[in-house]
């Protein structure tokens, strides 16, 4: 069956430390990837997407991600955070398979000062 | 930049009545969606749209739910006959044709059955 694994449901960092956010899939066909951020009481907003050719793909507000098809993962990072990066990100897949996207359960983030 | 807009942003209502969520998707966009988010948990698929048809359906989106794209810019998510736990809130998303195109969410309509 198709999953999504989000394995960390907070992480708490301090502001201008480094941040990985781990995403773990399983999807019969060939994945399509996507990182989501929610600040509260909104939307869902997307950072990063991955489909084809460079395994490191960048997106908005400095976060980058690498798809490991090996490891079955697609993990988030971003260099130096900002208090403003605290919110829940999601990971989410697609496939050619299917029209729908599942959702990892998210992580929480909290940035300390 | 074009975006995804919902009403109304939130909505009570009572238990047994029923209730219509709009969206107005992204004019050039070909797929539309309806997702759900119980309060702190997972954002869960409810339906897909394609060519004025459902695409693909979860297994929430029972006889209770029917969507609807009544003209060329609003789609919408009827709920027949409310219950407690359907007390979410609720997204649309819309997307371009390309299969590998990511989702654009609106902010939702938080809804609330008393």
């Amino acid at each position: 069956a198709q999953s999504v694994t989000q394995p960390d449901i907070h992480i708490t960092v301090s502001e201008g430390a480094s941040l990985e956010l781990r995403c773990n899939y399983s999807y019969g066909a060939t994945p399509y990837l996507f990182w989501y951020v929610q600040s509260p009481g909104q939307g869902l907003q997307l950072l990063l997407k991955y489909f084809s050719g460079d395994t490191l793909v960048q997106g908005i507000k400095g976060f980058e991600a690498e798809f490991k098809r090996s490891q079955s993962s697609f993990n988030l990072r971003k260099p130096s955070v900002h208090w403003s990066d605290a919110a829940e990100y999601f990971c989410a897949v697609g496939s050619s398979g299917t029209y729908k996207y599942i959702f990892g359960t998210g992580t929480r983030l909290k940035v300390l000062a | 930049e074009p975006e995804v807009t919902q009403t109304p942003s939130h909505q009570v209502t009572q238990m047994g009545q029923e209730v219509i969520l709009r969206c107005v998707p992204i004019s050039n966009h070909l797929y539309f969606y309806w997702y759900r988010q119980i309060l702190g948990q997972k954002v869960e698929f409810l339906v897909s749209f394609y060519n004025n048809e459902i695409s693909e359906k979860s297994e929430i989106f029972d006889d209770q739910f029917s969507v609807e794209r009544p003209d060329g810019s609003n789609f919408t998510l009827k709920i027949r006959s409310t219950k407690l736990e359907d007390s979410a809130m609720y997204f649309c998303a819309s997307k371009q044709g390309f299969v590998h195109s990511p989702l654009h969410f609106g902010n939702g309509t938080r809804l609330t059955v008393t």
